[in-house]
């Protein structure tokens, strides 16, 4: 089936600096792919996503590039601030596993912290 | 405004007893979802439903249950039977069902409710 192979955290940056989380897959096809922000206590929302290869995400300074040849999906951002801090979370499109079910899979999520 | 809302936000319980968590949204949408987050072990599925009055197990729904009347409302309720239910629990919802063209895998989610059990 498919699956999400996230880099593990925590990471702390300081402000400014150069932010990098890798995300691998390996689905059947090519689904969209997608990166959730999870701040504390609340829920998850869509920071960005890709519908097809060489699909570029954008949103809040965040880039990620849908990658084929590599089945990747990092997301960067280039100067990140306190606010930044968060856990970041990689995922598929839900994926048809069999007999009328469905996998819905997400990365295990990558804690950030930024600190000044 | 359009949302998913999940009550209550903090939960509190005793062992040997159970608890329903709400779980409302006025999307329109058909698909909801029930998640559990614990800590370094990111989400995993409980239970889904994409329709009105069907629902299919995700990876952990021992000693859970879901219902679906409405198409707006999936509650969801930890039993006696779950052994470890302190958690946080989250709730989504996405367009259309799973298989449906208008699905574009985007899952929009509730704020969440913490539970523990004392």
């Amino acid at each position: 089936g498919d699956s999400v192979t996230q880099m593990e955290g925590p990471v702390t940056l300081s402000e400014e600096a150069f932010l990098t989380i890798n995300c691998t897959y390996t689905a059947t096809g090519y689904p969209s792919l997608f990166w959730y922000v999870q701040y504390p206590g609340e829920g998850l929302q869509l920071l960005l996503k890709a519908t097809k290869a060489d699909d570029k995400g954008s949103n809040k300074g965040f880039e990620a590039t849908y990658r084929k040849e590599t089945t990747s999906f990092h997301l960067e951002k280039g100067s990140v601030q306190v606010s930044d801090s968060a856990v970041y979370f990689c995922a598929p499109a839900p994926a048809y596993s069999g007999a009328g079910s469905y996998q819905l899979t997400f990365g295990k999520g990558t804690k950030l912290s930024v600190i000044p | 405004d359009g949302g998913i809302t999940q009550s209550p936000k903090y939960l509190f319980r005793k062992e040997g007893q159970n608890v329903t968590l709400s779980c409302e949204q006025n999307l329109n949408h058909d698909a909801m979802y029930w998640y559990r987050q614990d800590p370094g072990q990111g989400l995993r599925l409980i239970y889904y439903s994409q329709i009105v009055n069907d629902f299919q197990k995700g990876d952990i729904a021992e000693g859970y249950s879901v219902s679906r009347e409405k198409k707006e409302s999936f509650p969801l309720t930890v039993t006696s039977a779950q052994k470890n239910p302190t958690a946080f629990y989250l709730c989504a919802c996405s367009i259309g069902g799973l298989a449906g063209g208008e699905n574009t895998g985007e899952l929009f989610f509730g704020e969440g409710s913490r539970l523990t059990v004392l």
